[in-house]
């Protein structure tokens, strides 16, 4: 079946960087995308970016440009998220979400990983 | 960037009523919109996609509707276990946006 485990909650102070990580199993991870999307507390739901698992091209929202980056391992069939330059408004439950399809759409999500932003 | 609506905000319902949820586009998606559930502390559930596609598993109580501009997300009888926040998701545009949400709350 098909799973993704995220890596565990971080707290960061502002203007640190955290990699949060995404591993996955249960079906052949080339074949699709990956996608991260966020939510702060009490929030909706906020597309970040998507990475091609067989290039490796990744694809940024434009507001994230500059600050987070995409990338995998394919060996280990796990994707890596990395945000730079934390600020308060970065906390938030980060989701990693399969894509499928074209245009992608979401069928399996992972658990979230909830990244605290605090001086 | 395409703005996703959701009306209502909230809907307070019982147990074996049906749920009508709306999601209008501020222009057209076609037929690229998704409908997820989520429940309090977990991670969203994928319902619905291509605007009328039930997923794997998802019982055939939920079904969607709709194309373009104006969607509909309907629960023909809620259980227990379907009161939740749900969002629609269009993604046929770059960069993909989601509805606000709409709380079904028991009445």
């Amino acid at each position: 079946q098909v799973q993704l485990v995220q890596s565990g909650a971080e707290v960061k102070k502002p203007g640190a960087s955290v990699k949060v990580s995404c591993k996955a199993s249960g079906y052949t991870f080339t074949g699709y995308y990956m996608h991260w999307v966020r939510q702060a507390p009490g929030q909706g739901l906020e597309w970040v970016a998507y990475i091609n698992l067989n290039s490796g091209g990744a694809t940024y929202a434009q507001k994230f440009q500059g600050s987070v980056t995409v990338t995998r391992d394919t060996s280990i069939s796990t994707v890596y998220m990395e945000l730079s330059r934390l600020t308060s408004d970065d906390t938030a439950v980060y989701y990693c979400v399969r894509g499928v399809g074209a245009p992608n759409y979401y069928d399996y999500w992972g658990q979230g990983t909830l990244v605290t932003v605090s001086s | 960037e395409i703005v996703l609506t959701q009306s209502p905000g909230t809907l307070s319902l019982s147990p074996g009523e049906r749920a009508t949820l709306s999601c209008r586009a501020s222009q057209s998606v076609s037929s690229y919109l998704a409908w997820f559930q989520q429940k309090p502390g977990q991670a969203p559930r994928l319902l619905i996609y291509g605007a009328s596609s039930r997923a794997p598993g998802i019982p055939d109580r939920f079904s969607g509707s709709g194309s373009g501009t104006d969607f509909t997300l309907t629960i023909s009888r809620l259980e227990p276990e379907d009161f939740a926040v749900y969002y629609c998701q269009q993604y046929g545009t770059s960069p993909r946006t989601f509805g606000q949400g709409t709380k079904v709350e028991v009445k």
